[in-house]
């Protein structure tokens, strides 16, 4: 099966750093991504990794390996907005005409605390 | 750029009754999502479109959920007869088919639907 596991709920203080796990097993692998879903609205898109390593945009980075099946979403310098759900997704591969299916997981709940 | 419309917001139905969903993509995006997210969980796709064709439906409970997209531009999800266990959010996202690009899905704000 196909399956993706990441912490439900996670907390931590204002202006520290916090780093979401997420870990896949699926029957392909061609992306990860990374959503931010505020209480009462919909996601938006944080991230994408396809290749090993690390990207970096402003406060937040993500990491991949694909032998390991893991990633993760490191938040820096974590102010109050930043509380939200953090939704790991991977695309398994490519459907026919280029466009993706992902498999999500559950989220992590994020609490920053002042 | 206009994001992805969705409406309405809410509506409340009782079991057994009909409700419909309607969403608008972004303007030249080829691929459509419609998802169920229960809360506390991820969401989970009923159906996706490419154009006006149907390209994955295999979660979608097809005794109940319906969906088209006549045009291979706007959308609409039905339940009949709805249950109580159908109580979500009913998300909808839409993303290119660029060769080259991650192709990453814009969401809609989504319709919470509550079934007594």
């Amino acid at each position: 099966g196909q399956n993706i596991d990441q912490p439900t709920e996670m907390t931590a203080t204002e202006g520290a750093i916090v780093q979401i796990n997420c870990t896949y097993q699926t029957s392909g692998f061609n992306g990860l991504f990374w959503y931010q879903q505020h209480a009462g609205e919909a996601p938006t898109f944080l991230s994408y990794n396809v290749l090993d390593g690390l990207e970096e945009k402003g406060r937040f980075s993500s990491f991949l390996s694909r032998s390991k099946g893991y990633s993760y979403l490191l938040l820096k310098e974590l102010q109050m907005k930043d509380s939200a759900s953090y939704l790991c997704a991977v695309s398994p591969g490519r459907n026919a005409g280029n466009n993706r299916k992902l498999i999500w997981g559950l989220g992590t709940s994020l609490a920053v605390n002042p | 750029e206009a994001g992805v419309a969705q409406s309405p917001r809410y509506k409340i139905i009782e079991k057994r009754q009909s409700v419909a969903f309607w969403c608008n993509p972004i303007s030249g995006h080829a691929t459509l999502y419609w998802y169920q997210q229960i809360l506390g969980q991820g969401p989970k796709l009923l159906i996706q479109f490419q154009n006006n064709g149907v390209v994955d439906d295999s979660q979608l409970p097809k005794d109940r959920f319906s969906a088209e997209r006549l045009k291979g531009v706007d959308s609409t999800l039905k339940i009949q007869p709805a249950k109580l266990e159908d109580s979500a959010v009913y998300l909808c996202a839409s993303s290119t088919t660029r060769q080259g690009s991650y192709n990453e899905q814009f969401f809609g704000p989504g319709t919470r639907l509550t079934v007594l």
